[in-house]
């Protein structure tokens, strides 16, 4: 079945520091992709997607790219800020699976003024 | 309109109450879920519904019983909890059930005396 793996956290990074999140994952189909971020006390908000091979997703300077040879799409930041403090999660979604929304573990991020 | 409601925000009951959680959007979405979010977890999903139709049940119990009236509601009915089943409960939306972006709601953080 599919599955996504995250890295484990909680990363804790300097304020202009560069973030990476890796994240893998398993899928007998062509899935798509996302980020979702959940800042404290709320629900998830999408943060990028890529629906298709060699795609680079990006949003509020955050970017991932779809690389089916290493079927990865690791979250990259060139300079956090504290207000990217939240927990992130890689998810796919693809026809074989049902369209299901499978999440990664969540991976939490602290950023230190 | 992006925005995906949800009322209560919080929910305190005893095991022998029936409550509802609603959830309500207004993009036209033809899909909507339930999902369970436990601390530190990702949300597993309970329900979807397509078209106002429920197109999976992830093999909830019977305590659960989820309504959509009409295409921008949806209800979570709940009868005789236990405490195992605080959490964060976390609604969302979809265009439709084909593995686009989710929208999701900010939740209703529920307490099971």
């Amino acid at each position: 079945g599919n599955s996504v793996t995250q890295m484990e956290g909680p990363v804790t990074l300097s304020e202009e520091a560069f973030l990476t999140i890796n994240c893998t994952y398993t899928a007998t189909g062509y899935p798509s992709l996302f980020w979702y971020v959940q800042y404290p006390g709320e629900g998830l908000q999408l943060l990028l997607k890529a629906t298709k091979a060699d795609d680079k997703g990006s949003n509020k300077g955050f970017e991932a790219t779809y690389r089916k040879e290493t079927t990865s799409f690791h979250l990259e930041k060139g300079s956090v800020q504290v207000s990217d403090s939240a927990v992130y999660f890689c998810a796919l979604s693809d026809r074989d699976g049902g369209f299901k929304t499978i999440f990664g573990a969540g991976t939490r991020l602290f950023v230190k003024a | 309109d992006t925005e995906v409601t949800q009322t209560p925000k919080h929910l305190v009951m005893g095991m022998t109450n029936k409550k509802s959680l609603k959830c309500e959007q207004h993009m036209g979405h033809r899909a909507m879920y339930w999902y369970k979010q436990k601390a530190k977890k990702p949300p597993e999903l309970m329900f979807v519904y397509s078209y106002e139709k429920l197109s999976i049940n992830e093999s909830v119990p019977s305590r659960f019983s989820p309504e959509c009236p009409n295409s921008s509601l949806l209800n979570l009915h709940l009868h005789a909890l236990q405490p195992e089943d605080s959490a964060l409960y976390l609604c969302a939306s979809s265009q439709d059930h084909g593995g686009g972006t989710q929208y999701f709601g900010p939740g209703t953080r529920l307490l099971v005396l």
